[in-house]
């Protein structure tokens, strides 16, 4: 496809349970970050990947957290032990690379955590 | 601590007028600045962006203006359409930083026929 992909579309998942959100970048776009949106609130920045660079992981709230990035393909997004508070859209976005560039949305993926 | 800031969480506004979104930071370092539209489940989808270097950037319908020394930028939607009503994101980041986006809280407008 031409755009960002992401699945689950949709995930209810009960606390304490591990969670894992895949994300499918635009061929050619280097850069690829995960965001996540809380009801009412706006887009928090959780991680970046740059090529073969170390990822920034300053986003990232907590080390139940973590995501990998396949070369400069597929990334996925886990969450261990998830928890109420987890509950939220994931936003996955991609750019040409991280020094210019627009970032293109998927759909993100709906994480209800009961 | 907020870096980018959309005061007004709703706008509502009738068909062919203006729309003024506006949107504040306080980074000094952002260098490039975006708004995105959203409708619900869906991903943010991309509207227009200005580099800190310029002043004002056009797009059709869609423009941005930047006050640097204010921190202070607004988009105007002209005239505005139904298809408008969605909520639209301010976006902030620096090349420093690697780009990453640091949005405001998000404005929902909607564009009465």
């Amino acid at each position: 496809g031409a755009g960002v992909s992401q699945s689950p579309s949709n995930k209810v998942t009960e606390k304490g349970k591990d969670v894992e959100l895949r994300c499918d970048p635009i061929s050619g776009h280097t850069a690829l970050y995960w965001y996540r949106q809380r009801l009412g609130q706006g887009l928090e920045f959780l991680i970046y990947f740059q090529g073969n660079s170390a990822p920034d992981k300053s986003g990232l709230p907590s080390d139940r957290f973590s995501a990998e990035r396949t070369g400069e393909s597929v990334s996925t997004l886990t969450i261990q032990r998830t928890q109420q508070e987890d509950s939220a859209v994931y936003l996955c976005a991609s750019s040409l690379d991280r020094v210019v560039g627009t970032q293109y949305f998927g759909p993100g993926t709906r994480l209800l955590v009961l | 601590d907020q870096q980018v800031k959309q005061n007004s969480p709703s706008l509502s506004v009738q068909e062919g007028r203006i729309s003024i979104l506006n949107c504040d930071y306080t980074n000094s370092m952002f260098d490039y600045f975006l708004w995105y539209k959203k409708y619900p489940a869906e991903g943010p989808t991309f509207l227009i962006s200005i580099s800190s270097i310029k002043d004002k950037n056009e797009d059709g319908r869609f423009t941005v203006f930047l006050n640097k020394s204010a921190k202070h930028l607004s988009l105007h939607i002209v005239p505005s359409q139904p298809g408008d009503s969605a909520v639209y994101f301010c976006a902030a980041s620096s090349k420093a930083a690697g780009n990453k986006l640091t949005f405001g809280g998000g404005t929902r407008v909607l564009v009465k026929p």
